[in-house]
């Protein structure tokens, strides 16, 4: 299948400084990724759907002003945690969709990165 | 809206015994069902998936069938292995270009060699 990275893989960070993790489409190009969070031995929460070249789409509940997304290529997406904090600590996963046409028919299937895991002191 | 049931975990096993976890849905159309794996430490890897009612899903001795009558999607294995060990997601996506995949809580499951 196709390969999504995520960088860095780990990140230990000071409370009220910011975190960027980036997310990226290694084989194909991916116009719609997608940014989760987990919480220990909890299900993926989608925090975003980012799309190449427009704003993200926030779930409820989700701060777009503390959870910055750019989408600014088909193969990169960013997400930065502004003035982080000790309950910010978690897994980020991000998503990438990957789209083809088969026989007049649209395919399309999400491929995730490896995650990234922050904690925030 | 849509959601998805697991099984409560975690389940605990001895290698070679079989593996059912249970999975049941809601949804409104006619989503397409998947099982995910997260080995520790890891993202997500797509393990088996059906788009339709009677699809049956198989990778690695894993399967799962579509049963639109009882709205399920059951992950089973015949005899499990150590590497099996894992957190399994049960999760579902509607039709349609910009669907989203909804995901169950997922379970923990231990081999015992």
């Amino acid at each position: 299948g196709a390969v999504v990275s995520q960088h860095p893989s780990r990140v230990i960070c000071k409370s009220g400084t910011s975190v960027k993790i980036e997310c990226r489409s290694l084989d194909f190009q991916a116009t719609t990724m997608f940014w989760y969070r987990q919480f220990p031995k909890q299900s993926l929460m989608l925090m975003a759907t980012s799309n190449e070249g427009s704003k993200a789409t926030y779930e409820q509940g989700v701060e777009k002003d503390k959870f910055l997304i750019n989408h600014a290529s088909l193969t990169l997406s960013t997400l930065t945690v502004t003035s982080a904090h000790p309950e910010d600590s978690s897994f980020y996963i991000c998503s990438a969709r990957d789209s083809w046409w088969g026989q007049g028919v649209l395919y399309n299937e999400q491929f995730f990165g490896p995650g990234t895991r922050l904690t925030v002191l | 809206g849509n959601s998805v049931t697991q099984m409560e975990g975690p389940v605990t096993l001895s290698e070679e015994a079989f593996l059912t976890i249970n999975c049941t849905y809601t949804a409104t159309g006619y989503p397409s069902l998947f099982w995910y794996v997260q080995y520790p430490g890891e993202g997500l890897q797509l393990l088996l998936k059906a788009t339709k009612a009677d699809d049956k899903g198989s990778n690695k001795g894993f399967e799962a069938t579509y049963r639109k009558e009882t709205t399920s999607f059951h992950l089973e294995k015949g005899s499990v292995q150590v590497s099996d060990s894992a957190v399994y997601f049960c999760a579902l996506r509607e039709t349609g270009a910009n669907s989203k995949l909804t995901f169950g809580k997922g379970i923990t499951l231990s081999v015992r060699p």
